[in-house]
């Protein structure tokens, strides 16, 4: 199947810097990507919907100032976290999407730690 | 508010048996579910999924039923494995927009 992969697969970071994570489609061409964020025990949330070429859409009480989404190409989109903090230690998931509603495949997740 | 519950967090299963993992939702306007399986420290993966004009989807040992007038679907794993030990999220979709609103998942535990 389609394979979508992330980097860093883990980041441990000090508080007040930013992390930028990497969402690619290694196989196919993907128009849309999604970011999540996913807490302990806590179901994945989506945060923002990412299209080429224009500008992400993110969900109520995400802070778009704060993730910063670019998705510069069908391959690639690219989420930052500025200005870390320990509260935005959390596991973050990417996923795109293909010709259907199945084929919308997971990247495995990157683990942010802000000490 | 939550649109998609799975109100058991964990559940156990002998290896063997059948699974059971249910789902509630509250909006009618849904038009489609799905179940991901997932590992820790891993994205989920797809396993099976149903259309809201349906009532039923088999495929191998998966099968998710959907009650659309309960607004409950279930996802049935028969006969149970040990590698089905992980979390599955209930997910669903409105109007085609390909925005996934999960659940909190329900940690399977299959019992040798």
């Amino acid at each position: 199947g389609a394979v979508v992969s992330q980097h860093p697969s883990r980041v441990i970071c000090k508080s007040g810097t930013s992390v930028k994570i990497e969402c690619r489609s290694l196989d196919f061409q993907a128009t849309t990507m999604f970011w999540y964020r996913q807490f302990p025990k806590q179901s994945l949330m989506l945060m923002a919907t990412s299209n080429e070429g224009s500008k992400a859409t993110y969900e109520q009480g995400v802070e778009k100032d704060k993730f910063l989404i670019n998705h510069a190409s069908l391959t690639l989109s690219t989420l930052t976290v500025t200005s870390a903090h320990p509260e935005d230690s959390s596991f973050y998931i990417c996923s795109a999407v293909g010709t259907g509603k199945e084929t919308q495949y997971f990247g495995p997740g990157t683990r942010l730690l802000v000490l | 508010d939550q649109q998609v519950k799975q109100n058991s967090p964990s559940l156990s299963v002998q290896e063997g048996r059948i699974s059971i993992l249910n789902c509630d939702y509250t909006n009618s306007m849904f038009d489609y579910f799905l179940w991901y399986k997932k590992y820790p420290a891993e994205g989920p993966t797809f396993l099976i999924s149903i259309s809201s004009i349906k009532d039923k989807n088999e495929d191998g040992r998966f099968t998710v039923f959907l009650n659309k007038s309960a607004k409950h679907l279930s996802l049935h794993i028969v006969p149970s494995q040990p590698g089905d030990s992980a979390v599955y999220f209930c997910a669903a979709t409105l109007n085609r927009d390909d925005k996934i609103i999960f659940g909190k998942g329900t940690r399977l535990h299959i019992l040798p």
